[in-house]
């Protein structure tokens, strides 16, 4: 199993462009999740998906949109990247059935937009 | 609103020695999960414990154990005989109606431990 994997590690974006973070996972989680987590901050939920086709917003969703038309993929797309929007982004999974509480987390993507 | 407060955003402890972490928690929703995670300075989130609302006896796992007072809404986290390996930011957080999401995290802000030789 890899996990939770997330692509790329590390971006630099001019402010207004445009792009997509991939997560993806091999565990058949079906509840994912995106956080972002500025510094000295805790990490905060962005958007999350409870199965394939099922999205809502998180606590802090401007400026972000995701999708979900596999269990496996939730891709979070910058529609026109901004200076806030400089973070690290987290994809998290989890199962829903069978008890499970684990989030399991990707290693991260660093965006910078300048 | 869920919130989580934890008010040491740093320590320094001595190589050996026990380590509690502070963590308060807010909520109305009585059902609820209570978490702590390790972010080393290489940046992952590693789980470490987890302790849920109901539970009748406190979380424990290998050297760390949740501190669960629920009438305080406390849920410190201690680790026991500290090593250099320790040294590391650590999270609170809590599972819940997070913003209006569903089982969404809310982290605190975080405690930056550091384990002297």
């Amino acid at each position: 199993n890899a996990g939770v994997t997330q692509t790329p590690k590390f971006q630099v974006l001019k402010t207004g462009q445009s792009m997509t973070l991939q997560c993806a996972q091999d565990m058949n989680h079906e509840y994912m999740s995106w956080y972002r987590q500025d510094p000295g901050m805790g990490l905060r939920l962005i958007h999350y998906s409870v199965g394939a086709g099922i999205t809502d917003q998180g606590e802090v969703p401007n400026g972000y949109n995701v999708s979900r038309s596999t269990t496996e993929d939730f891709p979070l797309r910058l529609l026109s990247a901004a200076p806030s929007q400089t973070s690290v982004y987290f994809c998290a999974s989890r199962p829903t059935s069978g008890g499970g509480y684990e989030q399991y987390f990707g290693p991260g993507t660093r965006l910078t937009v300048t | 609103a869920q919130k989580i407060t934890q008010t040491q955003p740093g320590m320094f402890v001595q190589e050996k020695e026990a380590v509690t972490l502070d963590c308060t928690y807010d909520t109305s929703d009585p059902s609820y999960g209570l978490f702590w995670y390790k972010q080393p300075s290489s940046g992952e989130m590693i789980f470490l414990i987890y302790q849920g609302s109901y539970d009748q006896q406190n979380a424990t796992e290998g050297r760390y154990s949740l501190n669960f007072q629920k009438a305080r809404k406390s849920a410190n986290l201690v680790i026991s005989a500290s090593q250099l390996g320790d040294s590391a930011m650590y999270f609170c957080a809590m599972k819940g109606r997070s913003g209006g999401g569903a089982d969404g995290l809310t982290f605190g802000k975080g405690t930056h431990l550091i384990i002297q030789p």
